[in-house]
């Protein structure tokens, strides 16, 4: 099946760091977004992308869909408190039998110590 | 408030028990699924419904049964066959998957537990 590697598995910064996390594909993507999820709640999409190549901000996270297509990065820019929570990348096939199917990362968990 | 209601929030299984999760959308969209999420691992697709009365497998399907009766309602049935039932479940929904750009929304989740 499809791999998803989304690194690292956790971070512990001070509040006001930037953040950079990343995931990476064995397989092309046509879509990538990025989803914050808090305890014993769903995730939240935070960013959706759907060109490579293309670069998307939204408040203080930058996300950019890889060139090759099968990568893309979150940044997170002078962080705080309530960015505290897991982040999930995913990918999304358009076309067969995957159609509309999501492969998710294994999370980034973010601890931002103020 | 559009969005999409999973319930309960907590539910508790006995051995050999079969026990059903509700997921209710009032986004009028077309597509659902459920995931199971286990502790340090991602979103894993157990079924998916791209319209009523149609719905596929997705990776980890066995133990698990689903309906699409209604385009607003996907429920989940976690059957005695699962043999490690406890996990988060959560429930997405989107606008026709033919129409790629359309992410999916999730709910807030049902923590399912073994007695």
């Amino acid at each position: 099946g499809q791999q998803l590697n989304q690194s690292p598995q956790s971070m512990f910064i001070q509040e006001g760091e930037d953040v950079s996390m990343n995931c990476t594909s064995s397989s092309i993507f046509n879509t990538w977004l990025w989803y914050k999820q808090d305890p014993g709640e769903g995730p939240v999409l935070l960013i959706a992308l759907y060109k490579a190549g293309e670069l998307t901000s939204n408040g203080r996270l930058t996300a950019q869909f890889g060139i090759t297509r099968k990568d893309s990065f979150l940044n997170i820019s002078a962080s705080i408190p309530s960015d505290v929570g897991i982040y999930f990348c995913a990918g999304r096939n358009a076309g067969g039998t995957s159609y509309g199917k999501l492969t998710f990362g294994q999370g980034t968990i973010l601890t931002v110590h103020p | 408030d559009g969005g999409i209601t999973q319930s309960p929030k907590y539910l508790f299984r006995k051995e050999g028990q079969n026990v059903t999760l509700s997921c209710e959308q009032n986004l009028n969209h077309d597509a659902m699924y459920w995931y199971r999420q286990d502790p340090g691992q991602g979103l894993r697709l157990i079924y998916y419904s791209q319209i009523v009365n149609d719905f596929q497998k997705g990776d980890i399907a066995e133990g698990y049964s689903v309906s699409r009766e209604k385009k607003e309602s996907f429920p989940l049935t976690v059957t005695s066959a699962q043999k490690n039932p406890t996990a988060f479940y959560l429930c997405a929904s989107s606008m026709a998957p033919d129409r790629v750009n359309q992410p999916q929304h999730f709910g807030d989740g049902t923590r399912l537990s073994i007695l």
